[in-house]
């Protein structure tokens, strides 16, 4: 069966400091994989996605993710964090071939970021 | 361009009441459409995905069931609430052509 897991639940950093966000899936088939981020009481938003190619994909904000297949990861990073990026990271995976293209999230990593 | 609503955005309701919240996407067609409840702590569960008008698949058996009347149109109901019920309810859309869910702003209930 498919999962994500994202074995950090909090994560402080400072602003300006560099950020990564674990990812781990179980996937059978070939897995699309997405970042997406939720500020408290909204919906989620899109942040990249990996469907196939480059396995270093950029996305909004200054995020970026690379897809490493050997490890089953997909980790999400960015340079310097703004007080702004914090907010709640979800990991979510979903196949190619998949009835009804259902994606599987993780639990998801609240990041704080300290002044 | 596309978009998706939801209303209501916050709702308080008595246990035993009835439940309907509506999610709406406009600027595309035959969308499949997903309604999910997220809970504090667990991510997002799927409840009710459909690639069609009436047609519903349901992920995990519970108090809730959910109805697609129209193309663009996704309601998820229950007869009567429980506490259990209560979190907050995402729906998403994805178009035809792309392997991308897009979300609405979601409803916060919460049963008392």
């Amino acid at each position: 069966a498919q999962s994500v897991t994202q074995p950090d639940i909090h994560i402080t950093v400072s602003e300006g400091a560099s950020l990564e966000l674990r990812c781990n899936y179980s996937y059978g088939a070939t897995p699309y994989l997405f970042w997406y981020v939720q500020s408290p009481g909204q919906g989620l938003q899109l942040l990249l996605k990996y469907f196939s190619g480059d396995t270093l994909v950029q996305g909004i904000k200054g995020f970026e993710a690379e897809f490493k297949r050997s490890q089953s990861s997909f980790n999400l990073r960015k340079p310097s964090v703004h007080w702004s990026d914090a907010a709640e990271y979800f990991c979510a995976v979903g196949g190619v071939m998949e009835y009804g293209n259902k994606l599987v999230f993780g639990a998801g990593t609240i990041l704080r970021v300290k002044s | 361009s596309q978009t998706i609503h939801q209303w209501p955005a916050t709702l308080v309701q008595p246990v035993g009441s009835p439940l309907s919240l509506e999610c709406t996407v406009e600027g595309t067609s035959n969308p499949n459409l997903y309604w999910y409840r997220q809970a504090a702590g667990r991510g997002l569960q799927l409840l009710f995905y459909s690639v069609g008008i009436g047609q519903i698949s349901s992920e995990v058996p519970q108090n809730l069931s959910a109805s697609r009347p129209q193309d663009r149109q996704f309601i998820l109901s229950s007869k009567k609430l429980l506490l259990s019920d209560s979190g907050f309810y995402l729906c998403a859309w994805r178009p035809g052509t792309k392997n991308i869910q897009y979300f609405g702003a979601g409803t916060r209930l919460s049963v008392l």
